[in-house]
């Protein structure tokens, strides 16, 4: 069975770093394109970043030089590196799935929420 | 890129049909979108993905045959018969633009909560 479970959210202060968790059972995460995908508040679905099977990565403009992607191959679990937190970053952050570039987001995690305020 | 846009809201009956719309923005009548269905509190779930042609590929898991979709122009339809409780939801289309190194992204409309009465 496939699952996806986030953490390391939290209440964190404008300006400051947080390293989201995204840990994969049933499926290999290098063999598949991750990605997060957050929510801010009543807001609806942004994509923030992903890592290709190949290990390149691409991220939204507005998280460019910010977030990091990354995995760790022998803990299969996927990692979203946040520094330089802004109020505008509080969301719910989700990891999904895709097995390609021609793939939709077969499988999402229950999301791992961020708050960014002082 | 392209804009994807939804109506926020949408209601019907216990039992009754509803066809929720996603509309592309204008010049991008070729591309496909993907139907994510969301339970309040849950992560997405994928539905199922619709081009000009209709469905394009399987249903995600355990996605009930009373789940349709057309696809015409710009517009993308995912149609529920027989509503149930368990639908209500939030409804979000998301479509691919770019590919391989030429900044692959994903954009999303802003979805449509459905309410059934």
């Amino acid at each position: 069975e496939v699952q996806l479970v986030e953490s390391g959210g939290g209440l964190v202060q404008p300006g400051g770093s947080l390293r989201l968790s995204c840990a994969a059972s049933g499926f290999t995460v290098s063999s598949n394109y991750m990605s997060w995908v957050r929510q801010a508040p009543g807001k609806g679905l942004e994509w923030v970043s992903v890592i290709y099977s190949g290990g390149s990565t691409y991220y939204a403009d507005s998280v460019k030089g910010r977030f990091t992607i990354s995995r760790d191959n022998s803990k299969n679990t996927l990692y979203l590196q946040m520094n330089s937190l802004r109020a505008e970053d509080t969301a719910v952050y989700y990891c999904a799935r895709r097995c390609g570039g021609d793939c939709p987001f077969d499988y999402w995690g229950q999301g791992t929420l961020v708050t960014v305020s002082s | 890129q392209p804009v994807l846009t939804q109506p926020p809201s949408a209601s019907a009956s216990l039992g009754a049909s509803v066809t929720l719309t996603c509309t592309l923005s204008s010049g991008y009548s070729n591309y496909k979108v993907d139907w994510y269905q969301q339970r309040p509190g849950k992560g997405p779930r994928f539905v199922m993905r619709v081009g000009t042609g209709g469905i394009v590929g399987s249903k995600g898991d355990g996605i009930p045959d009373r789940f349709s979709v057309l696809g015409s122009g710009l517009n993308r339809y995912l149609t529920i018969k027989n509503i149930q409780e368990e639908d209500e939801s939030d409804y979000h289309c998301g479509a691919d633009h770019g590919s391989g190194s030429n900044f692959p992204h994903v954009v999303f409309g802003g979805g449509t909560k459905l309410t059934v009465l």
